[in-house]
């Protein structure tokens, strides 16, 4: 039974565009949620992550929106670069995961120039 | 260079084969985390060391093991392998276990079992 559930496996956007990649969860006691980046041949990268207790952090074009109502996060990047082209991944922590990480298959987002 | 290290980078082997996954932690992180990533899977948790001890296990099968040693490099053993083994290993580590601690990720270690 999957957890973090990423629906889209794949996103293609206009570059300057803005990219907007969706999460969502099963497990209410989560409460640390993750997005890592992933280019080929590398491993995953963190990008920004979020606190249950909040429902927005923002880091320069990346902008992580967190609806617990909804067990929904989003990721934005705006606006969008063709270097933005990878595998994102949703991870969240909690719930008895103790400090494991729960992926999400991902979402390819190609960025067109 | 998240500062993890992680050899092989290849491992080609035959079914019922062993082998070990070797990984090194960045400098002053106590905690390293096993990850095992099929095809059109995301990756699964399989187990976590922190400084010596194993803290938590994942779904990790019988058929695999770990440890982490003294000097906080740790090895992943797969034996009895089969087809289905066949996937990417992600070695991460963190200062810490804590549920804010950043997990930062090695380039993995591809293995394909024949």
């Amino acid at each position: 039974d999957q957890q973090v559930k990423q629906n889209s496996p794949s996103l293609s956007v206009q570059e300057g565009r803005i990219s907007i990649l969706n999460c969502d969860y099963t497990n209410s006691m989560f409460d640390y949620f993750l997005w890592y980046k992933k280019y080929p041949a590398e491993g995953p990268t963190f990008l920004i992550s979020i606190s249950s207790i909040k429902d927005k952090n923002e880091d320069g074009r990346f902008t992580v929106f967190l609806n617990k109502s909804a067990k929904h996060l989003s990721l934005h990047i705006v606006p969008s670069q063709p270097g933005d082209s990878a595998v994102y991944f949703c991870a969240a922590r909690g719930g008895g995961s103790q400090g494991n990480l729960i992926f999400g298959k991902g979402t390819k987002l190609s960025v067109k120039p | 260079d998240s500062g993890v290290t992680q050899t092989p980078k290849h491992l080609i082997t035959a079914t019922g084969q062993r082998v070990t996954l070797r990984c090194s932690p960045r400098s002053g992180d106590l905690s390293v985390y096993w990850y095992q990533q099929s095809l059109d899977q995301g990756l699964q948790f399989l187990i976590q060391y922190y400084n010596g001890e194993e803290r938590a296990k994942g779904n990790i099968l019988e058929r695999f093991s770990a440890q982490q040693f003294p000097d906080l490099h740790s090895e992943l053993n797969l034996s009895s392998l089969e087809l289905g083994d066949s996937a990417l290993y992600f070695c991460a580590s963190s200062v810490d276990f804590g549920i804010r601690e950043t997990q930062y990720f090695g380039p993995g270690t591809r293995l394909l079992v024949l």
